[in-house]
């Protein structure tokens, strides 16, 4: 699997954008980029995938490159309920069913300040 | 919304106990996993399971074992537990769909956090 890159932490205000980058330069043309998140005490939750294509869903939008080797996942109006470390995972698709070991690695810590 | 209940939120044992984590859930889905996560170590996984009565070892799965006789229900068993085997346990489920790719979108329940004394 490709390994990717995120900041450690970042800061957003209440009410803007999060913009949360993560790089992806070894991916392959049948690996998936998924992001996850995991708000303290709580299981990680599934926020969205895509393969190459911009995606958007009621949670986030998810921009991968043309060159597909980062993507950005885009939180549009930040809450403080939106604090939390924020995984993005690259997998292949496995035609057999789950390939079983969703490596989550250490993330980014968004902080979303009043 | 998918729903994937675990037994226990907290659950404190002694060390040589038989432990049981149950974890349910209710969206017909095939596959099904069970993860610790610890400071600094991430989650990893223990076992998984593709379809009922079949399992596969994870990263991790000396001293544990699992049995998935329902679709629904995948139970992890700690056989005798250990101090080492404190940890926070997550189970999730996911949907097998090529054509939607969801493999790899798991629902996660909220954890058992274990104590072993």
């Amino acid at each position: 699997d490709a390994k990717t890159t995120q900041p450690p932490s970042m800061d957003c205000a209440e009410g803007r954008a999060a913009n949360l980058p993560c790089n992806h330069s070894t991916i392959s043309g049948n690996e998936y980029v998924y992001w996850y998140r995991q708000i303290h005490s709580q299981g990680p939750q599934y926020i969205i995938h895509g393969l190459k294509n911009n995606e958007t869903n009621e949670m986030a939008s998810l921009i991968i490159t043309e060159d597909r080797k980062s993507s950005t996942l885009i939180l549009p109006h930040a809450t403080l309920r939106d604090t939390a470390v924020y995984y993005c995972i690259v997998r292949a698709m496995n035609y057999g069913g789950s390939q079983g070991n969703l490596i989550f690695g250490k993330g980014t810590k968004l902080s979303v300040k009043p | 919304d998918v729903k994937v209940t675990q037994s226990s939120r907290y659950l404190v044992k002694r060390t040589g106990e038989k432990v049981f984590l149950e974890c349910v859930q209710d969206m017909d889905h095939e596959n099904m996993f069970w993860y610790r996560q610890d400071p600094g170590l991430g989650l990893r996984l223990i076992y998984f399971s593709y379809d009922v009565k079949m399992k596969e070892k994870g990263d991790i799965p000396e001293g544990y074992s699992v049995s998935r006789e329902k679709k629904e229900r995948f139970s992890l068993i700690l056989e005798s537990a250990s101090t080492n085997q404190t940890s926070m346990y997550l189970c999730a489920s996911s949907l097998v769909s090529v054509r939607l790719a969801t493999n790899e979108k798991l629902f996660f329940g909220s954890g058992t956090q274990l104590s072993v004394l």
